[in-house]
């Protein structure tokens, strides 16, 4: 069974940073381009930012650039996002997805809360 | 920057055919990939590549795209399609990817 699980999340303060994780089990990680949507409240979801399977080719929204770095550890079938400068609003509910077009599989979110 | 744009809301009854559309310059040359969404859940792929539908989707949920519109289909709604519906691709660059706004079902 596909699973992905995200952690990281919580409250931080404007300025500050989260490093957000992405744990993923059930089918071959290095095989796969990964992706990060989040989701403001009461908003639709925002693609952030996807990798490809080694790692060689990243993009990112251009709200982020500069602030987030996608990476990912196959030996650990691991994704992550470091994200530095955090600014209001980048509070979102995060997800990890599968995939850099069909999202097929996501994970169940992370809060992540930017507020003084 | 790129944009999709939906209709904020759709209405149907029960039993009857919903449409929801979705139109963006790049869409002639690019899939479109729709998901559904309800309350405090994540997003749900219904139909990806402009008209293929995942395994577990009902086959009342279909697609198509034609020029710069693509359009989700749901033939016969049902009261549990009630949810918001969002239109997913990439820019010309085939780099950058962006959701449609977004458009609420409302079955009633």
């Amino acid at each position: 069974e596909v699973q992905l699980v995200e952690s990281g999340g919580g409250l931080v303060q404007p300025g500050g940073s989260l490093r957000l994780s992405c744990a993923a089990s059930g089918f071959t990680f290095s095989s796969y381009w990964m992706t990060w949507v989040r989701q403001a409240p009461g908003r639709g979801p925002e693609w952030v930012a996807n990798i490809k399977q080694d790692g060689s080719e990243k993009y990112y929204v251009d709200s982020v650039k500069g602030r987030f770095t996608i990476s990912r550890d196959n030996a650990k079938n691991t994704l992550y996002l470091q994200m530095n400068s955090l600014r209001a609003e980048d509070t979102a509910v995060y997800y990890c997805a599968r995939d850099r077009t069909t999202h097929d599989y996501w994970g169940q979110g992370s809060l992540v809360t930017v507020s003084s | 920057s790129y944009e999709l744009t939906q209709p904020p809301s759709v209405s149907v009854s029960p039993g009857q055919t919903a449409r929801i559309t979705c139109s963006g310059d790049a869409l002639p040359k690019k899939y479109a990939y729709w998901y559904q969404q309800k309350s405090g859940q994540a997003p749900v792929l219904v139909i990806y590549e402009d008209s293929k539908r995942p395994s577990g989707i009902p086959e009342r949920f279909s697609g198509s795209s034609s020029g710069t519109m693509a359009t989700l289909t749901i033939s016969g709604a049902q009261v549990e399609d009630e949810a918001d519906y969002y239109c997913y691709s990439t820019d010309s660059s085939g780099n950058l990817w962006v959701f449609g706004g977004g458009t609420k079902l409302t079955v009633l």
